[in-house]
């Protein structure tokens, strides 16, 4: 599967608790994108990453959420002391490169429930 | 107001009918527009990309871009149940790398 690989596909987390969700680029993508999907809402920007790079965080909120991008391996979203709120479809897209002729490939996405 | 309009529906037709998904933005830096085709408990699947004002079609699909009106469409023809899904606009700025997406039309094709 040549795909955005995303895991796990379902998570659940008690609230305080830490939730990390990972995302495997399409094989030649280095740039990645996070979004999120909240019950009855459609998908919001959180952060695009190239490896080793944060390029754009101004969707993710300020406290709690963080994302990485290591030369290594998959990206990472990170969510400490998980809240009720924080339940939703986190989504990751890939693309070669950072421009318009490059579209964005998604995953199938992780579900968090936070209980 | 949002940045992007879009009817969430729902939207149920019949088998073969013709589909016609609409959205509107506001932001005249959009420059490049996308639609993809969700399916439940999956991720978006790419269908239409386009950048320039007019018709461009693929198969069964037609995406219309009005620049002038900040108006863009997707036309389905022949329409089939498996059709049936969640479809998103989506569009970028022309310096931006983030998707700003519609809410999404939730679309049902009864055989």
């Amino acid at each position: 599967n040549a795909g955005v690989m995303q895991n796990p596909r379902h998570l659940v987390r008690r609230r305080g608790q830490e939730a990390r969700l990972r995302c495997s680029p399409m094989k030649g993508h280095s740039h990645v994108y996070w979004y999120r999907q909240l019950p009855e809402e459609g998908l919001k920007f959180m952060v695009y990453l190239q490896k080793e790079n944060i390029i754009d965080e101004s969707g993710m909120p300020k406290e709690r959420f963080s994302a990485e991008f290591p030369k290594e391996g998959p990206s990472i979203l990170r969510i400490q002391q998980v809240v009720r709120g924080d339940s939703a479809a986190y989504f990751c897209a890939s693309s070669p490169a950072s421009n318009q002729n490059q579209p964005q490939h998604f995953g199938d996405g992780t579900r968090l429930s936070i209980l | 107001q949002k940045e992007v309009e879009q009817d969430p529906g729902p939207l149920s037709v019949p088998e073969g009918a013709i589909v016609s998904l609409n959205c509107t933005y506001s932001n005249s830096a959009f420059q490049y527009f996308m639609w993809y085709r969700q399916y439940s408990r999956k991720g978006p699947e790419l269908l239409m990309y386009t950048y320039s004002s007019g018709n461009k079609e693929d198969g069964r699909f037609t995406a219309q871009v009005d620049k002038s009106s900040k108006y863009i469409s997707l036309f389905i023809r022949d329409s089939q149940p498996s059709d049936s899904a969640t479809y998103l606009c989506a569009i970028l700025e022309t310096s931006g790398s983030r998707l700003t997406f519609g809410e999404g039309t939730q679309l049902t094709v009864n055989p």
